[in-house]
């Protein structure tokens, strides 16, 4: 069965900083990859997805992932933070797009 | 008007009480999913429908029910509510199969059983 695991369940960056948000799958066969984010008392949005067309996917508001097979990661990244970036990221498997595999979350935090 | 609504969007109840939690989508979409969302757990299914004839069950299931009254509804059942089912739960829906499978969520509804 695939899992996910999103090292560090909190971050906290300074505005304009880097953002580095941690995921890991593990999976004998490559799966689909997504990255979802929660806003403060609201449900989860689509940020991005891995589909195998490119392995540096380019998603909202800046962000971005990069799947590295070798590594069985897909790590999310934005240049620089900005205040309106505060909230949780879920990463996300599925291997045959039946099920979707969650990750239990990192809760973003941007220091000005 | 959103696409996937949740009645209602906060509910408590008592230990042994049975409890339905409502999802409507304006989507189209033929799959629909139920998950509960815990503190450091992440988000964890618990059925899930391909279509009105089709119900599934998730990684956590035991203690839910679920109903799919037609495409645009499915219902979410607590039988006999218990404290440890106090969480936050979530209705997404999603188009079809393979890599275009992006779900879309609902603004959840907040469970406390007391």
């Amino acid at each position: 069965a695939q899992s996910v695991t999103q090292l560090g369940s909190h971050v906290s960056v300074s505005e304009g900083a880097l953002v580095l948000l941690r995921c890991n799958y593990s999976s004998s066969v490559p799966p689909y990859l997504f990255w979802y984010v929660q806003y403060p008392n609201q449900g989860l949005q689509l940020l991005l997805k891995y589909t195998s067309a490119a392995t540096l996917v380019k998603g909202i508001n800046g962000f971005e992932a990069e799947f590295k097979k070798s590594e069985t990661s897909f790590h999310l990244t934005k240049p620089s933070a900005h205040m309106s970036d505060a909230a949780e990221y879920f990463c996300a498997v599925s291997l045959t797009g039946n099920q979707f595999y969650f990750g239990t979350g990192t809760s973003l935090t941007v220091i000005p | 008007d959103a696409d996937v609504t949740q009645t209602p969007r906060n509910r408590i109840t008592k230990t042994g009480k049975r409890i339905m939690l409502e999802c409507s989508q304006t989507k189209g979409h033929d799959r629909m999913y139920w998950y509960r969302q815990d503190p450091g757990l992440g988000l964890r299914l618990i059925y899930y429908s391909f279509d009105v004839k089709d119900i599934n069950k998730g990684e956590i299931s035991d203690g839910y029910s679920v109903s799919r009254q037609a495409q645009a509804k499915f219902s979410l059942s607590l039988e006999s509510a218990i404290p440890n089912q106090t969480a936050l739960y979530f209705c997404a829906t999603s188009a079809g199969g393979g890599y275009q499978e992006t779900q879309y969520f609902g603004p959840g509804t907040r469970l406390l059983v007391l």
